[in-house]
């Protein structure tokens, strides 16, 4: 069974950092393209980054781009995203979710909460 | 690639049908447009790839159409079950979402 699990999610404060993981079982991460997206109180889902099976293409939306960066760690079937400069605007559950290609994303995870607050 | 979903909320009752409309400001790439269910505390859902594929498991009553810059989203014999938060999403030249609509049942 494919399952995708995010955590690190907590409360930080203004211009604090957060590293979020996304631990994956039942497939081969290593062959599966990764994105992050989010949805913050209230708003709708709002994508953040790719990143390829090899790390070699990596995406980022304009709103995170230089201050957020994705990674992964084929062999611990670990995605991670690790978050500097937050603002409250960045509050929000964040999702890892598999890309097939062509297909969209078709798994996801529960998602993990990042409240940005003094 | 701004996508642009309408009705933002619908309200329609059990056993109808759901037409929900999604247009994108330039042509979506290969047609590679998706539909997700998103429900309050549960992830995100893929219903449909490519514009008209329907994803493992979707039931018949869900159905994918269009092509370019206008995309739907038919839901057939409603049920209570489908109230819920449904998004489109192109993947054909980087990522977007659309802003949702909220269908109530």
């Amino acid at each position: 069974e494919v399952q995708l699990v995010e955590s690190g999610g907590d409360l930080v404060q203004p211009g604090g950092s957060l590293r979020l993981s996304c631990a994956v079982s039942g497939f081969s991460l290593s062959t599966y393209d990764m994105n992050w997206v989010r949805q913050a109180p209230g708003k709708g889902l709002e994508w953040l980054s790719y990143i390829s099976p090899s790390s070699s293409t990596i995406y980022y939306a304009e709103s995170v781009n230089g201050r957020f960066t994705v990674s992964r760690d084929n062999a611990k079937n670990s995605l991670f995203l690790q978050m500097n400069s937050l603002t409250p605007e960045d509050t929000a559950v964040y999702f890892c979710a598999r890309e097939k290609i062509a297909a969209g994303l078709d798994y996801w995870g529960r998602g993990t909460l990042v409240t940005v607050s003094s | 690639n701004v996508l642009t979903q309408s009705p933002a909320t619908l309200s329609l009752p059990r056993g109808e049908r759901a037409t929900l409309s999604c247009r994108a400001r330039e042509t979506v790439a290969s047609d590679w447009l998706a539909w997700y269910q998103k429900k309050s505390g549960q992830a995100p859902k893929l219903l449909v790839y490519g514009a008209s594929n329907r994803a493992p498991g979707v039931p018949d009553r869900f159905t994918g159409s269009g092509s370019g810059t206008h995309f739907t989203l038919t839901i057939t014999r409603l049920e209570s079950d489908d109230s819920a938060e449904y998004y489109c999403q192109q993947y054909g030249y980087s990522y977007t979402f659309g802003r949702g609509t909220k269908l109530e049942v």
